[in-house]
């Protein structure tokens, strides 16, 4: 049981902004948002991840709500090579990493 | 540095036949995973050794971590209902990000 919910899929303009949101309303205070993507059939990739405070990294940003009951994925320009499925999960501690559906997103040239 | 390393990549087993995956990760990492993926669908976790010489209970009976490098699945008799794509991957340690293999085609005819 994954504990987030993600629309099952998204479009978006090549150069555009993708916003990939993630609802996680039962969020406990230790846990982590994580994000993790997959490119065709390819091994899944980890993108980012965050606490409380939003993070950004050479491939993403996460903005993640005040109350942390909410999150969004963001790929600033994004290209061809970014339509992939989108997996956002939740980790505390030792827990094991557990996938939910994801968001199909597709960039349209 | 390889990363994480699935052996084989593509099998076809005949119903009743028998194979072992194999997974080795060169990152000295504590945890490890496998993942089964059906055409169409998301990840779902299956097995998973939190480190070496440990596994926890999982779908799949005959899993072995000989040393913490090495993570393999056996699949004994194999059924159609196991086709699928099996993904591999480890982690270093808690709330850090997991490294994935390719993952193993397996079609069982």
């Amino acid at each position: 049981d994954a504990k987030t919910t993600q629309p099952t899929s998204m479009d978006c303009a090549e150069g555009r902004a993708a916003n990939l949101p993630c609802n996680h309303s039962t969020i406990s205070g230790n846990e982590y948002v994580y994000w993790y993507r997959q490119i065709h059939s390819q091994g899944p990739q980890y993108i980012i991840h965050g606490l409380k405070n939003n993070e950004t990294n050479e491939m993403a940003s996460l903005i993640i709500t005040e109350d942390r009951k909410s999150s969004t994925l963001i790929l600033p320009h994004a290209t061809l090579r970014d339509t992939a499925v989108y997996y956002c999960t939740l980790i505390q501690g030792a827990q094991k990493l557990v996938f939910g559906q994801g968001t199909r997103l597709t960039i349209n040239p | 540095n390889a990363g994480v390393t699935q052996t084989p990549k593509f099998q076809v087993l005949k119903t009743g036949q028998s194979m072992t995956l194999q997974c080795a990760q060169d990152m000295n990492h504590n945890s490890m995973y496998w993942y089964r993926q059906d055409p169409g669908m998301g990840l779902r976790l299956i097995y998973y050794s939190a480190s070496e010489g440990t596994t926890d209970k999982g779908e799949v009976p005959n899993v072995s971590r000989l040393n913490k490098r090495e993570f393999s699945l056996r699949l004994e008799s194999a059924a159609p209902s196991q086709t699928s794509v099996y993904f591999c991957a480890s982690t270093p340690d808690i709330n850090t990000e997991a490294f994935f293999g390719q993952g193993t085609r397996l079609t069982v005819v």
